[in-house]
């Protein structure tokens, strides 16, 4: 099973709301990731969790918040957004155990709007 | 510093036939992987295909094939016998180092039936 579930499919938020992003894979995987893509645009790295510690935060505003509450869950906070935050924001996982490969596993992604 | 590039923004193939989708890289690590994407218009990242930056071989998996040329720093995916369902963006990336994957702006393959 490589499959990684990312809920809503879809969000439409306020730029007053607060919403979370929940991303779950139970591959056993060790290292999380969250990326945000623009259309027709490749994926950006936004931040990684390893062993559910925080690795790398490519100087993300802090109207995002991410959280790795255990192995499996990550969640992206989200929070006074601006439109230009809209986007489609992806959630990977990789096996850290794997000695080749270390390809990432992707969600299907969410489409955040912010009016 | 580490770098990928993708040249070729669309392509179209006929149904049926193999097409090469290009990639090119740059990095001073001596122990690096290159890895094909597949993103449908759904928005969702499909692994394709992974070749080590010491592998002997070729890297396959089914239709799909990567031609590795290492002096040359290219990683080209064949994709052969061409299906509908091939219609998609597909990205190059470059990876591991610490964790960050960099990733190629990517080809728009179009199959034409």
């Amino acid at each position: 099973d490589t499959e990684v579930t990312q809920t809503p499919k879809h969000l439409v938020m306020g730029m007053t709301n607060k919403k979370s992003l929940k991303c779950e894979q139970h591959m056993g995987h060790r290292a999380m990731y969250w990326y945000k893509q623009k259309a027709k645009k490749p994926p950006e790295l936004m931040f990684v969790y390893s062993y559910e510690k925080l690795s790398i935060n490519e100087s993300v505003p802090s109207r995002f918040s991410p959280e790795c509450p255990n192995s499996s869950l990550l969640n992206l906070h989200l929070h006074a957004l601006q439109p230009e935050d809209s986007a489609l924001y992806l959630c990977a996982s990789r096996d850290d155990r794997a000695s080749l490969g270390y390809e990432q596993y992707f969600g299907p992604g969410t489409r955040l709007t912010v009016t | 510093a580490q770098k990928i590039t993708q040249t070729q923004p669309g392509m179209f193939v006929q149904e049926k036939e193999a097409v090469t989708l290009d990639c090119t890289y740059d990095t001073s690590d001596p122990s690096y992987g290159l890895f094909w994407y597949k993103q449908p218009s759904s928005g969702e990242m499909i692994f394709l295909i992974y070749q080590g930056s010491y592998d002997q071989q070729n890297a396959t998996e089914g239709r799909y094939s990567l031609n590795f040329q290492k002096a040359r720093k290219s990683a080209n995916l064949v994709i052969s016998a061409s299906q509908l369902g091939d219609s998609a963006m597909y990205f190059c990336a470059l990876g591991p180092g610490t964790y960050k994957y960099i990733f190629g702006t990517g080809t728009r393959l179009k199959v034409l039936a």
